[in-house]
């Protein structure tokens, strides 16, 4: 059974940098993967923010950033502002037609 | 503007189906895969499967095979997800997201507002 995992909570200051991290039991994570990152706040829908790792929306504010870092996917936020408070989850792609999502982050701006 | 819009609240007994619908709009419906995915009360999001609006080709989660059908409808820009079998389990909101990258691959972008689907215990 393939597990994605993601820290369950994280705590930023407003203005400060905040990396959120997204690992699958298969092994490291790559490129491959294409690592999707949504935000998601209380009573609406996830908001798309990152898509084959790297890339933005039109929408996504610049301070979001997608990356790999050491087999993992991440996305960090540069300048933290107090609406970045939300659920973040990343979705990797396995091949075979077949996805998952992380368990999702919940990130504190304090 | 691309829009995601998605059928009412529904609330259904132990053992019905329930059928949810997603209309397209400010696209060209049958150019993007649209995937379907559950978020239950205060828990994460769940990938269920996804459609081809062009030729009605599907893919479902293992979890899922057996239990959901995805459909569309061509002349209505609308695709469906039908859940059978229904248990308390399956109490939460249900969303259609568009997909727009090639084969190979996933890239969501714009998703549906959501529908509640609520089964009583």
């Amino acid at each position: 059974q393939t597990v994605v995992t993601q820290e369950p909570s994280v705590t930023v200051s407003p203005g400060g940098t905040v990396t959120l991290t997204c690992t699958s039991s298969t092994g490291a994570v790559t490129s491959a993967y294409y690592p999707n990152w949504f935000q998601q706040k209380p009573g609406q829908p996830p908001r798309s923010l990152i898509y084959g790792t790297t890339n933005k929306h039109s929408w996504t504010p610049a301070r979001f950033s997608g990356s790999l870092l050491g087999g993992k996917a991440a996305l960090t936020v540069s300048g933290v502002q107090p609406e970045d408070e939300a659920d973040y989850y990343c979705l990797l792609y396995y091949g075979g037609a077949a996805g998952m999502f992380g368990g999702g982050t919940k990130l504190t701006v304090l | 503007q691309v829009q995601l819009v998605q059928s009412g609240a529904e609330v259904k007994m132990p053992g019905a189906s329930v059928k949810v619908s997603c209309k397209a709009s400010g696209y060209t419906f049958t150019a993007y895969y649209i995937h379907w995915v559950r978020q239950a009360p205060g828990q994460g999001l769940e990938w269920m499967g996804w459609i081809n609006p062009n030729d009605g080709d599907t893919n479902y989660a293992q979890k899922f095979q057996g239990w959901v059908t995805m459909t569309r409808d061509p002349s209505l820009n609308t695709v469906y997800m039908e859940l059978g079998r229904l248990t308390y389990d399956d109490t939460a909101v249900y969303y259609c997201v568009r997909d727009t990258a090639p084969a190979g691959r996933w890239d969501f972008d714009y998703w549906g507002q959501g529908t509640l689907v609520t089964v009583p215990s």
